[in-house]
């Protein structure tokens, strides 16, 4: 399968602070790339889908002020977090995918704790 | 309408014994089924899918079956390893035109003892 990776892997901020997670897919062209959260021992929430070039697209009750997100090219996709706060402590995972496939290529993750 | 029901939360089977995770959904238009291993402060990553047109797809000791009148499929693990401990999702995706959203099952939590 295809490789996507994430950086960094663990964050530590303090409150009020901005974090941002860069996603790769390391040999395909990511033409739609997906950020996810997921809290413990729970189920994977989709944040947004971002196309390459175009706005993201937030799901239901995901702040897009506090979440930007960034698709500037095939290869990247970046999360930041604004004026992050102890809440948006989480896993933040995201995935890539192109338009010849159904299939996800999920990344490593990225633990954001925030103080 | 978007939901995949998943059970059970939990699972305790022996080394050699068959994993049985069962998932249901309501959306007739999902179109495509996949599962997820995913290991303690790892990403998912995919283990077997499934479309809506074949009622059983095998890989190894890795085996869905799908049942498209009942909404409902299952994964089957054969002969469980330790090794295969680990937390289980099932999916379900829907063609939006432009990606495939995946809607997730809750999890299970697979426990392989020796």
């Amino acid at each position: 399968g295809a490789v996507v990776s994430q950086h960094p892997s663990r964050v530590i901020c303090k409150s009020g602070t901005s974090v941002k997670i860069e996603c790769r897919s390391l040999d395909f062209q990511a033409t739609t790339m997906f950020w996810y959260r997921q809290f413990p021992k729970q189920s994977l929430m989709l944040m947004a889908t971002s196309n390459e070039g175009s706005k993201a697209t937030y799901e239901q009750g995901v702040e897009k002020d506090k979440f930007l997100i960034n698709h500037a090219s095939l290869t990247l996709s970046t999360l930041t977090v604004t004026s992050a706060h102890p809440e948006d402590s989480s896993f933040y995972i995201c995935s890539a995918s192109n338009r010849f496939s159904y299939e996800q290529y999920f990344g490593p993750g990225t633990r954001l704790t925030v103080t | 309408q978007q939901q995949v029901k998943q059970s059970p939360q939990s699972l305790i089977v022996q080394k050699g014994g068959i994993s049985i995770i069962n998932c249901a959904y309501e959306n007739t238009a999902f179109d495509y089924f996949p599962w997820y291993q995913q290991f303690p402060g790892k990403g998912p990553a995919l283990l077997i899918a499934i479309r809506p047109d074949v009622s059983e797809k095998k890989e190894g000791r890795f085996t869905i079956s799908f049942n498209k009148s009942a909404k409902q499929f299952s994964l089957h693990i054969m002969d469980s390893q330790p090794g295969d401990s680990a937390t289980y999702f099932c999916a379900a995706s829907l063609d939006t035109g432009t990606a495939s959203k995946l809607t997730f099952g809750t999890g299970t939590r697979l426990q392989v003892t020796l």
